[in-house]
């Protein structure tokens, strides 16, 4: 079966640059998910799209925006670059928003600020 | 506030049955989620629970008790690549989307 699909799987980067993650969601799921997740730490939920449209908003810092294209995939953009932002960032998707749909992750990027 | 409880760390024995509690105070409440991480790999979804009882999937069980704030894993006949954390997660109903996460349970398996 299709799993979500995230690019690139490892990044590196120096402070003060920027970055952009791509997520494609399982086919026919309408929702998407960008969590962080620092290492030994539960995931840290930044933001979510339903139908192209932000349907949440957690911890995500104002240098990052995120967005959700016709074809339901997702990018997470990272400006300023910090030492902090290294961490796990994964995507998930489920079919809809409502009750009892799962999110299904991807395999996660790794991101690396030096 | 919101708050999701579960214990640090577990260990259990090869063959064996372990319980992992899960305890949440959350505004509303619209769905349990438990999850398997391995190190460095991505949550894998194991159950959900949105009403009282108990879940039954094949090697892990979930229990539910809305009206204590209450879930538990329960993980039969454990084999060594059950060792893994595994995070309890809530949907509340302040929003439809976001799930407020636990901060894991990391289950170690000894021969």
């Amino acid at each position: 079966a299709a799993g979500v699909i995230q690019s690139p799987r490892h990044l590196i980067k120096e402070k003060r640059e920027t970055a952009t993650l791509k997520c494609y969601p399982i086919p026919r799921h309408d929702t998407v998910y960008w969590y962080q997740q620092g290492p030994g730490q539960d995931p840290q939920f930044l933001i979510s799209f339903y139908e192209k449209m932000q349907s949440d908003k957690g911890s995500i810092p104002d240098r990052f925006s995120a967005q959700q294209f016709s074809d339901y995939h997702s990018e997470l953009n990272m400006s300023s670059l910090e030492l902090g932002d290294s961490a796990l960032y994964f995507c998930a998707s489920s079919s809809t928003p409502t009750s009892g749909y799962e999110q299904y992750f991807g395999p996660g990027t790794r991101l690396t600020v030096t | 506030g919101q708050n999701i409880d579960q214990p640090t760390e577990m260990t259990a024995t090869e063959g064996a049955i372990v319980q992992i509690n899960c305890t949440y105070q959350t505004s509303g409440f619209n769905g349990l989620f438990w999850y398997q991480q391995h190190a460095g790999e991505a949550p894998t979804f194991l159950s959900y629970n949105v009403l009282d009882g108990l879940e039954e999937k094949g090697r892990f069980s979930s229990f539910l008790s809305r009206s204590k704030g209450y879930s538990y894993l329960l993980l039969k006949e454990l084999q060594m690549k059950d060792s893994a954390s595994y995070l309890c997660a809530v949907r509340g109903r302040d929003s439809n989307y976001q799930l407020i996460w636990g901060a894991g349970t990391k289950l170690i398996i000894k021969p």
